[in-house]
């Protein structure tokens, strides 16, 4: 149990252009979802927490009219970077809680970017 | 702010030996605590979560918790080359709904 998922895996878009990242969880319902992102050799770092329903919360220095997040439901949210850039090229990662009571954060298997 | 330290490593065993991975956290109201092991180009995976103190056992993974000293740690009995990895603690104040806090993890280096 507790499988999420990520969807794509990797994509290369032109700068300019809007990509959508979506995080799915497959066995129980999440009610919050974390929005990472990693650079090569570095540690986690936390974009923003979606609750379903509601609007997202952004971490200091997260652009939130950049990174577009978007959770309607209790087993989707979808993150979308617009307008990317070839800095903006890093490991998307998703992660969910869920409502049985469990504590327990569970990861997609991330989406690289490539902005090119 | 709330902090967790971790040696970043590289931490090296032989094939065989114990493993200590070691982890310290600043908010003395953290109530959930995590390890995470992540393979290089992969996301984390949880693989002990623990919440009382003592110790918590699941097959070669031993996590122990001081709230006392604000000390988690994670062994790994006869350490296998697959464990080579980056082994993150995470730590939250209480509920799933709170965003994990994470160390910038420890790389555990296994020699064959």
């Amino acid at each position: 149990g507790a499988v999420v998922s990520q969807h794509p895996s990797w994509v290369i878009c032109k700068s300019g252009t809007s990509v959508k990242i979506e995080c799915r969880s497959l066995d129980f319902q999440a009610t919050t979802m974390f929005w990472y992102r990693q650079f090569p050799k570095q540690s986690l770092m936390l974009m923003a927490t979606s609750n379903e329903g509601s609007k997202a919360t952004y971490e200091q220095g997260v652009e939130k009219d950049k990174f577009l997040i978007n959770h309607a439901s209790l087993t989707l949210s979808t993150l979308t970077v617009t307008s990317a850039h070839p800095e903006d090229s890093s490991f998307y990662i998703c992660s969910a809680t869920g409502t049985s009571g469990s504590w327990e954060q569970y990861f997609g298997p991330g989406t690289r970017l490539t902005v090119t | 702010q709330k902090e967790v330290e971790q040696n970043s490593g590289p931490l090296s065993v032989p094939e065989g030996a114990i493993a200590s991975l070691n982890c310290t956290y600043s908010d003395r109201g953290s109530q959930s605590f995590f390890w995470y092991r992540q393979y290089s180009g992969k996301s984390p995976e949880l693989i002990m979560s623990i919440y009382s103190n003592g110790d918590k056992e699941d097959g070669r993974f031993t996590a122990q918790l001081n709230k006392a000293s604000q000390y988690v740690s994670l062994l790994i009995r006869d350490s296998q080359p697959s464990d080579s990895a980056t082994y993150l603690c995470a730590v939250t104040p209480n509920s799933g709904n709170t965003p994990l806090v994470f160390g910038k993890g420890t790389r555990l280096s296994v020699i064959a």
